[in-house]
């Protein structure tokens, strides 16, 4: 069973627009929560991060919105530049603060539109 | 910056021989982990391990072992290849859920 989903398989946002990327939880146990940028042939990279005792987070263009109470969070990215372009995975952890691993989303490839 | 190193990018084996994906780590991180990457499965946890000669499963542990013999180094092991494990594996060591650090990943192909 999924306990993190990214419902989105891929996200299309012209240059310059604001990128909106969704994922939700299933686990109330979940108490911090990351996204990771990925390209191709590469690792995935850190971006952002929120605590549960948080409902924003932000980073530059970026801004991570959590909403508790509906186990929803959102990426937002402004304004959206061709290098954005990557797939993007949500991730959580839980008690054991990331020891036992974090538990990730199946993406959500990210296409910037010159 | 924290490196962690995969020893091969990419690798094509055989169905039955035993695979070694090695992963090395410079920080003196205490957890390490391995992933598998599939398009539309996302990334699934595969084994961990939170210090020398620990080891924990993880989602996905069938066909793998794993080695920790010293504390920068964390081997996956596949006793024999199949071709249901040809993927992208990703290694990664962290201090916490804020410290992930991921290896370029290696993409194994098993024919």
């Amino acid at each position: 069973d999924q306990q993190v989903k990214q419902n989105s398989p891929s996200l299309s946002v012209q240059e310059g627009r604001i990128s909106i990327l969704n994922c939700d939880y299933t686990n109330s146990m979940f108490d911090y929560f990351l996204w990771y940028k990925k390209y191709p042939a590469e690792g995935p990279t850190f971006l952002i991060s929120i605590s549960s005792i948080k409902d924003k987070n932000e980073d530059g263009r970026f801004t991570v919105f959590l909403n508790k109470s509906a186990k929803h969070l959102s990426l937002h990215i402004v304004p959206s530049q061709p290098g954005d372009s990557a797939v993007y995975f949500c991730a959580a952890s839980g008690v054991r603060g990331g020891a036992d691993g974090l538990t990730f989303g199946k993406g959500t490839h990210l296409i910037i539109q010159p | 910056d924290v490196k962690v190193t995969q020893s091969s990018r990419y690798l094509v084996k055989r169905t039955g021989e035993k695979v070694f994906l090695e992963c090395v780590q410079d920080m003196d991180h205490e957890n390490m982990f391995w992933y598998r990457q599939d398009p539309g499965l996302g990334l699934r946890l595969i084994y961990f391990s939170y210090d020398v000669k620990m080891k924990e499963k993880g989602d996905i542990p069938e066909g793998y072992s794993v080695s920790r013999e010293k504390k920068e180094r964390f081997s996956l092991i596949l006793e024999s290849a199949s071709t249901n494990q040809t993927s992208m594996y990703l290694c990664a060591s962290s201090t916490g859920p804020n410290g992930y650090t991921f290896g370029s990943g290696t993409r194994l192909t098993v024919v």
